[in-house]
């Protein structure tokens, strides 16, 4: 079935390494996407987000890429922090008011 | 940014009985809210789409007798898991929409043990 899903469970990188996060969706018709991180025990929490007319976004240490000739999204976090330890989610809408459909999700560990 | 409340955060229950699980949004309207469940290591699955003042909409496989969801204001959705069996024991998660975009704000998540 279409859904999200996640190139890699796990990513260890070193702290202030820059972190690459990638995800793969099969639906065209998803026109909005987010970036989700969740700490264990805890619900998801936003990250940042990017519609389906735009390749590129960024945030504070955060970009999100957008590539939909391939369907592929990814996550990049700068000079990564041991706080920055979780999982993260990526998450494909296909309509305001609709529920999201998420990815199986990537464990990103920080070492010091 | 929009704020989500999630009661219980951890609950504890015999099998057979009953456990409500609320979802609120503090400072904003939410006219659909959403419940995913959660097992451990795995990704959020979406339960059911909850709508103010009409019937929720479940997703195939998820029996809506025993997962009775009510929206009864446009800040409040609750969760009842009715019957609890150790096989309920999950993590559920809340979120809600302001309407803007679909950015979704999520609750912290109830932790439901069912002994």
């Amino acid at each position: 079935g279409e859904s999200v899903g996640l190139h890699l469970p796990t990513l260890s990188v070193q702290e202030g390494d820059n972190s690459i996060i990638n995800c793969a969706y099969s639906n065209s018709a998803s026109d909005y996407f987010i970036w989700y991180k969740q700490e264990s025990g805890k619900g998801p929490q936003f990250i940042i987000d990017i519609r389906s007319n735009m390749d590129k976004r960024q945030g504070q240490r955060v970009t999100v890429l957008l590539n939909k000739t391939v369907k592929h999204l990814s996550l990049q976090i700068a000079a990564t922090q041991p706080g920055d330890s979780a999982v993260y989610f990526c998450a494909e809408s296909r309509g305001a008011g609709t529920a999201l459909i998420f990815g199986k999700g990537t464990t990103l560990s920080v070492s010091s | 940014g929009a704020v989500v409340s999630q009661h219980p955060s951890w609950v504890i229950c015999k099998s057979g009985t009953s456990v409500k699980i609320e979802c609120r949004s503090l400072d904003f309207q939410a006219t659909t809210m959403f419940w995913y469940r959660q097992f451990p290591k795995q990704s959020l699955m979406l339960m059911a789409t909850s709508n103010e003042g009409s019937k929720a909409t479940y997703e195939q496989g998820v029996e809506k007798d025993k997962f009775l969801i009510n929206h009864a204001s446009l800040t409040l959705s609750t969760l009842t898991v009715t019957s609890a069996h150790p096989e309920d024991s999950s993590f559920y998660i809340c979120s809600a929409g302001t309407g803007d975009k679909n950015i979704q704000y999520f609750g912290a998540g109830t932790r439901l043990s069912v002994l």
